[in-house]
């Protein structure tokens, strides 16, 4: 069974902060891939990234970063000089290589705040 | 459309009521998704259509729900004798691949139950 644990609920900072969103992922797969959804009050969830098992380069795009590290099974999600757009929930997810194992299992989220 | 495109946007069911929501995918799209979302939860898989096969249903929660996707195309999400406890966002997602490269959600149906 695939498990992923956001043991952060809710964060709380002031603009212009760096953040760090915590993921921590379960899976017997080889194959797999791991993803980061923003959920802003309006509801839609907006894709991050998507990233494959056997990828562990760190990624930069902008304002955010994210480091895979397969031995500790944590794929955590980084905003540099947080802005008070980017306050919203954040997903992180799981899933298998194809067809039904590429449905998505998805962490409890976690609550961004950034204040003025 | 360019995207995935969800119908009603919000419905209001009285307990007992039967529902049905609708997804319309983007055109080509193999792999089709629906999760239901809980406030304050993340979002969790009710079940998957390659094409117009049903290939897992797992996540349905109990025998009144039901889905169908009958060409491959529109999928119909239908919950029969509603309860409270159906309250929850419902999302759908499809994706061109085997593989969830290019997945894409719907902005979702709120359903209330009262």
């Amino acid at each position: 069974a695939q498990k992923v644990t956001q043991a952060q609920t809710e964060i709380s900072v002031v603009e212009k902060e760096d953040v760090t969103l915590d993921c921590v992922y379960e899976t017997r797969d080889t194959t797999y891939y791991l993803f980061w959804y923003k959920q802003p009050p309006s509801g839609e969830l907006v894709f991050l990234i998507r990233r494959n098992s056997f990828d562990e380069q760190n990624e930069i795009s902008g304002r955010y970063s994210w480091n895979f590290q397969k031995s500790t099974s944590s794929f955590n999600f980084t905003i540099t000089a947080s802005q008070v757009v980017d306050s919203a929930v954040y997903f992180c997810a799981l899933s298998g290589a194809t067809g039904a194992n590429s449905k998505l299992t998805f962490g409890k989220g976690i609550t961004l705040s950034v204040r003025p | 459309g360019a995207g995935v495109s969800q119908s009603p946007r919000y419905k209001v069911a009285k307990r007992g009521q039967d529902v049905a929501l609708r997804c319309d995918p983007i055109s080509g799209h193999v792999s089709l998704f629906w999760y239901q979302q809980a406030l304050g939860q993340g979002p969790e898989f009710l079940t998957y259509f390659q094409n117009e096969a049903q290939l897992d249903k797992s996540g349905l929660p109990s025998d009144r729900f039901f889905a169908e996707r009958p060409e491959g195309s529109v999928s119909t999400l239908k919950i029969q004798r509603t309860q409270q406890e159906d309250s929850a966002v419902y999302l759908c997602a499809s994706s061109p691949r085997l593989d969830n490269y290019g997945y894409t959600f719907g902005s979702g149906t709120r359903l209330t139950v009262v």
